[in-house]
């Protein structure tokens, strides 16, 4: 079956704008989760949903960052305000449920310049 | 706080030789670990992880890895490896009891060389 999808691939946008990453996870899973990988380090946790809600965003950066899950499938990862330090690949994984097997997405790489 | 480390960032080995990876953990609470295997071009894939019970656990392409509580490591290993495991590999740890966030470490670049 298909697996976790993100879109875009890659994203290069300019100091100072918003951007959009979407997560379509795995059909019947109910828990997904962002990670962000910065160059040369593994993936460090962002936020938790399950269902509709954020379960845990204790991995948010600070308030430029926001997400949501609104139908509890697709996912929304929002940056404001986007500044170099931004610039990673963004992950996303879905699961069966708490505590289970994690499967990750592609990533999507944002630029910013 | 939970951290994993991985003591090679890098491991170059030729083909059929052993290798292994090491990782060491850090936390407070009971975990379950993982690796994960980053093919070049792919996304993450879970490869072993160790819940509970034995804790020498074996991957389907011949890895594996075991669980050491007293010196809190999960070192990956395998007798012979093959150019197709080139690849990087991650040490994962999760908190066992509610904890739904993976702690990774940095990864550890496993080339095989002819």
């Amino acid at each position: 079956g298909a697996g976790v999808s993100q879109t875009p691939s890659n994203k290069v946008t300019e100091k100072g704008k918003y951007v959009e990453l979407r997560c379509d996870p795995i059909s019947g899973h109910t828990a997904l989760y962002w990670y962000r990988q910065s160059l040369g380090q593994g993936p460090e946790f962002l936020i938790y949903f399950q269902g509709t809600g954020a379960a845990d965003d204790s991995g948010l950066p600070n308030d430029r960052f926001f997400a949501v899950r609104p139908e509890g499938s697709v996912s929304t990862l929002k940056i404001q305000r986007t500044e170099r330090g931004d610039s990673a690949v963004y992950l996303c994984a879905s699961s069966t449920g708490a505590q289970e097997t994690q499967y990750f997405g592609p990533g999507t790489r944002l630029l910013v310049l | 706080a939970q951290s994993v480390t991985q003591l090679d960032s890098q491991v170059p080995v030729f083909e059929e030789a052993p290798v292994e990876l090491r990782c060491n953990y850090s936390s407070s609470v009971s975990v379950y670990l993982f690796w994960y295997v980053q093919y070049p071009n792919q996304g993450l894939q879970l490869l072993l992880k160790y819940l509970s019970g034995s804790t020498l656990v074996e991957s389907i392409n011949g890895f594996e890895a075991e669980f050491n509580k007293s010196q809190t490591s999960f070192h990956l290993r395998k007798p012979s490896v093959h150019i197709s495991d080139t690849a990087e590999y991650f040490c994962v740890l999760q908190g066992q009891g509610g904890s739904e966030k993976l702690v990774f470490g940095k990864g550890t670049k496993l080339t095989v060389n002819p």
